[in-house]
């Protein structure tokens, strides 16, 4: 069966500390792998994407994500989280040349002072 | 348009009604999706279209759910007979390829209140 997981559905850091938010995926092909964020009211807004290119893939707001294929995962990290990060993260896969999307549960980020 | 566009933003119901939910896409898409928004359930798939071939109606909950798109372009999601468990946010979007390379653009979505 194919699926996608978010280990964290909550994470807390601290302004100016590294954010890790992490997602695995299950799956007999090779997937293209999405990170949305959806800030408080806001629709869904694209963060990143791989699609067998590059494995480090470099997206806005100094975020990016690494696929690893061994490991099935494609984690987003930040090196210094910023009060506007505050969000809710949904890592996205598609599975199949349709492009039907399936989310991840989401991962819901805090950022303190 | 610049972007894809839902309508109503906001729409409270009673109990019963019947509800119709609107989405342009983007200009040129040919992929259209409707996924569901519920507090603590994340998004849920609920149908999909693709051209001219048939929709993927796999996730649509009940036969109270139904969806159409006319002429390639607009849809229109259909909820007869409205429950409280209804209430969400109705998201469409819609993308340019076939392939799952390409991203989904998504609307502000449609906050329905049954009451």
């Amino acid at each position: 069966a194919q699926s996608v997981t978010q280990l964290d559905s909550h994470v807390s850091v601290s302004e100016g500390t590294p954010v890790l938010l992490r997602c695995n995926y299950s799956s007999s092909y090779s997937p293209s792998l999405f990170w949305y964020v959806q800030h408080p009211n806001k629709g869904l807004q694209l963060l990143l994407k791989y699609t067998s290119a590059a494995t480090l893939v470099k997206g806005i707001n100094g975020f990016e994500a690494e696929f690893k294929k061994s490991e099935t995962s494609f984690h987003l990290t930040k090196p210094s989280a910023h009060m506007s990060d505050a969000a809710e993260y949904f890592c996205v896969v598609s599975f199949d040349s349709w492009g039907k999307f399936q989310f991840g549960a989401g991962t819901q980020v805090v950022v303190t002072p | 348009g610049a972007g894809v566009s839902q309508s109503p933003s906001n729409k409270v119901t009673e109990k019963g009604k019947d509800v119709e939910l609107r989405c342009d896409p983007i200009s040129g898409h040919t992929a259209l999706y409707w996924y569901r928004q519920s507090l603590g359930q994340g998004l849920e798939f609920l149908i999909y279209f693709q051209g001219n071939s048939a929709p993927d109606k796999s996730g649509l909950p009940s036969d109270r759910f139904s969806a159409e798109r006319t002429g390639g372009s607009v849809s229109t999601l259909t909820i007869q007979r409205t429950q409280q468990e209804d209430s969400a946010v109705y998201l469409c979007a819609s993308s340019f390829s076939t392939g799952g390379e390409t991203e989904a653009f998504f609307g502000q979505g449609t906050r329905l209140t049954v009451v």
